[in-house]
């Protein structure tokens, strides 16, 4: 079973103060992704990876940046936080890159105060 | 890029009683229609899922139907039970032949009446 593993459930941040999230796959997946969750909105792509240290913009990038320097690691970097980024981030990674089922991690709940 | 609508945002069920959850899509190239449950506090997980060569897919209780005439796709749950009671979302591929993730919908959340 693939396991999608995000280190932080729960993650407190000041407003300007530079965040990592991290993710890890163990499933030798080429493909991983940020999503943003809110109510009423859905899920929302912020970024995402086809490959090592390949990046593209999904469709809500604006203010966020990523890391991707091994297979099974992407991060996603939050350069100056800032409260309208409060929010759940979930990690996800596929075999392909659209016509395959996406793998989730648990999410971490980021409040920016 | 794709853009996908879900119908209805909420929607309340007697148990036993069935569901349909509805979503259109703007691409016709699109070929990858999946289905996500996420339980409250839980991850997004993969229930059901339909290519455009078929028109519709069954496991048990859950189908899936796709018209791609219409653009269009839905979810049908039958005999519902307190289980199923989840927020629902549909998903469509982000750029319509197969690349660069997936463009989900708003979410149904679905309520199973005792």
């Amino acid at each position: 079973d693939v396991k999608v593993t995000q280190s932080s459930r729960y993650l407190v941040k000041r407003t300007g103060e530079k965040v990592f999230l991290e993710c890890v796959q163990d499933m030798d997946h080429e493909n991983m992704f940020w999503y943003r969750q809110d109510p009423g909105l859905g899920l929302r792509l912020i970024y995402f990876s086809y490959d090592v240290k390949m990046k593209e913009k999904g469709d809500i990038p604006e203010g966020y940046s990523v890391s991707r320097e091994k297979k099974e690691r992407f991060s996603l970097i939050l350069e100056s936080a800032s409260t309208n980024q409060t929010s759940m981030y979930l990690c996800a990674s596929s075999w392909d890159r659209g016509d395959s089922p996406l793998h989730f991690g648990n999410g971490t709940r980021l409040t920016v105060t | 890029g794709e853009n996908v609508e879900q119908h209805p945002s909420t929607l309340s069920v007697q148990e036993g009683d069935s569901a349909v959850i509805k979503c259109t899509y703007s691409d016709s190239a699109s070929n990858y229609f999946p289905w996500y449950k996420q339980e409250l506090g839980k991850r997004p997980q993969l229930i059901i899922d339909i290519r455009s060569n078929v028109g519709e897919k069954k496991d048990q209780r859950i189908a899936v139907t796709l018209n791609k005439t219409a653009k269009h796709f839905s979810l049908h749950i039958t005999e519902t039970q307190p289980e199923d009671s989840a927020v629902y979302f549909c998903a469509a591929p982000r750029r319509g032949g197969g690349a660069d993730g997936l463009t989900f919908g708003k979410g149904t959340h679905l309520i199973i009446q005792p």
